[in-house]
């Protein structure tokens, strides 16, 4: 299966620029998508295939990557985006899924 | 507007059988595949399975010899079984809309909690 890796969490202030990394194991093309989920609720689709904005998302976020190596950028960061952000490969089968990266707000 | 509801238990004793339903309203499970989605208590998400939306299915090899997807079109509802269940099985179990080009996860239930233990 593919494994996606992606740093386990982050620290920001308001207003700061945070980049989220996921590295797959092997390429994606560019079928990577991101989410969002916050405590107690289901996942939210951010990003899809590597650089699209879901509809309603805030323009605020960004995604960039083919291949392997793909970001997610939040730009300003604000606090409501305290969450875990996966990333997801549709490219290989199984779908899979990276760990999380929890961001925090200082 | 685009809905999914999960339903089922929330405990499970060991050795039984998971049941779970999935419905859904705003769309069509004709047009649309409905995928299943576990996460163990906060950790990583694991794709389970597919219902295509011609009522083909697919599934993770890693759950393949005890799950099984079915579906009724006219209730609007995807089902999950799952057997042999262990304590490993405890978890929030997910039911999820695919984007129409079939990649990303466009719209997801709730969750359901399940607990595995006697």
């Amino acid at each position: 299966d593919t494994v996606l890796t992606q740093s386990p969490a982050l620290a920001v202030s308001p207003g700061e620029r945070v980049s989220i990394s996921c590295r797959a194991s092997e390429g994606v093309n560019s079928y990577m998508h991101w989410y969002q989920q916050k405590p107690g609720q289901q996942p939210k689709l951010l990003i899809y295939k590597a650089s699209n904005l879901a509809s309603g998302v805030p323009a605020r976020f960004s995604g960039s990557g083919s291949g392997t190596d793909f970001t997610l950028t939040i730009d300003p960061v604000e606090a409501d985006d305290t969450a875990t952000y996966f990333c997801q490969q549709s490219w290989n089968d199984p779908d899979t899924f990276g760990a999380g990266t929890k961001l925090e707000l200082k | 507007q685009v809905q999914l509801k999960e339903s089922g238990p929330g405990l499970v004793q060991p050795s039984q059988t998971l049941s779970l339903t999935c419905t859904v309203s705003g769309f069509s499970l004709t047009s649309y595949s409905v995928h299943w989605v576990r996460q163990h208590s906060g950790k990583s998400l694991e794709w389970m399975g597919r219902m295509w939306s011609d009522g083909d299915t697919s599934y993770n090899s890693a759950f393949t010899s005890r799950l099984s997807i079915s579906r009724d079109t006219s209730k609007s509802q995807v089902f999950l079984k799952m057997n042999s269940l262990q304590t490993e099985d405890t978890g929030t179990y997910y039911c999820a809309r695919n984007s129409g080009d079939g990649s990303y996860f466009d719209y997801w239930g709730q969750g359901v909690m399940v607990t595995v233990s006697s």
